[in-house]
């Protein structure tokens, strides 16, 4: 069974500063890897996906994401975060053998101070 | 506009009164799942379908039910039998193809009172 955990539940940051969000997932089968982001009241937008190939992956709004199979983490970061990037985000876990479950973490709540 | 459209956004209901929540997609997406949101939880799956006239009971599928009659459509059905219903419910799709990104609706907010 596949499971997801945000090592982090809140990470409080200030206007500029960078930020990493932790993901860490545990698998038995290789896996497709996503970090979504949630604003109040709405639904899921995909920032980034890990399919294959480049371990560096590049994603919307300045984040990016490392695939690091021997940790099997896959940590988001941001070099400078703005006061709109205030959001809650979650890390996800899918199996490439085409299963159609896909399993998410508790979500980290970024909170960015000016 | 291609999407996902959850209804309605809110939702109160009187408890022992069941309640079905209306996902559509647009997308032509063969899965759809409903995922259950509480602060600090995440995201919990409740039912997802691979085809219509299929559908598999997730992690916390007790006290819901779904039918899955259309490609396009999806709804869910809290009974009465949910022991703990208020919560912000997700409705989702994905494309029968590698790369398994999913797409969420806006989500609806049911408070049961």
């Amino acid at each position: 069974a596949q499971s997801v955990t945000q090592l982090d539940s809140q990470v409080p940051v200030f206007e500029e500063a960078p930020v990493e969000l932790r993901c860490n997932y545990s698998s038995s089968v290789s896996v497709y890897l996503f970090w979504y982001v949630q604003y109040p009241n709405q639904g899921l937008q995909l920032l980034l996906k890990y399919l294959s190939g480049s371990t560096l992956v590049k994603g919307i709004n300045g984040f990016e994401a490392e695939f690091n199979k021997s940790q099997t983490s896959f940590h988001l970061r941001k070099p400078s975060v703005h006061i709109s990037d205030t959001a809650e985000y979650f890390c996800a876990v899918s199996d490439q053998g085409g299963g159609f479950k896909t399993i998410f973490g508790a979500g980290t709540r970024l909170f960015v101070k000016a | 506009d291609g999407g996902i459209t959850q209804s309605p956004k809110y939702l109160f209901r009187k408890e022992g009164q069941n309640v079905t929540l209306s996902c559509e997609q647009n997308l032509n997406h063969d899965a759809m799942y409903w995922y259950r949101q509480d602060p600090g939880q995440g995201l919990r799956l409740i039912y997802y379908s691979q085809i219509v006239n299929d559908f598999q009971k997730g992690d916390i599928a007790e006290g819901y039910s779904v039918s899955r009659e259309k490609k396009e459509s999806f709804p869910l059905t809290v009974t009465s039998a949910q022991k703990n219903p208020t919560a912000f419910y997700l409705c989702a799709s994905r494309p029968r193809s590698l790369g398994n990104t999913i797409y969420f609706g806006e989500g609806s907010w049911l408070t049961v009172v």
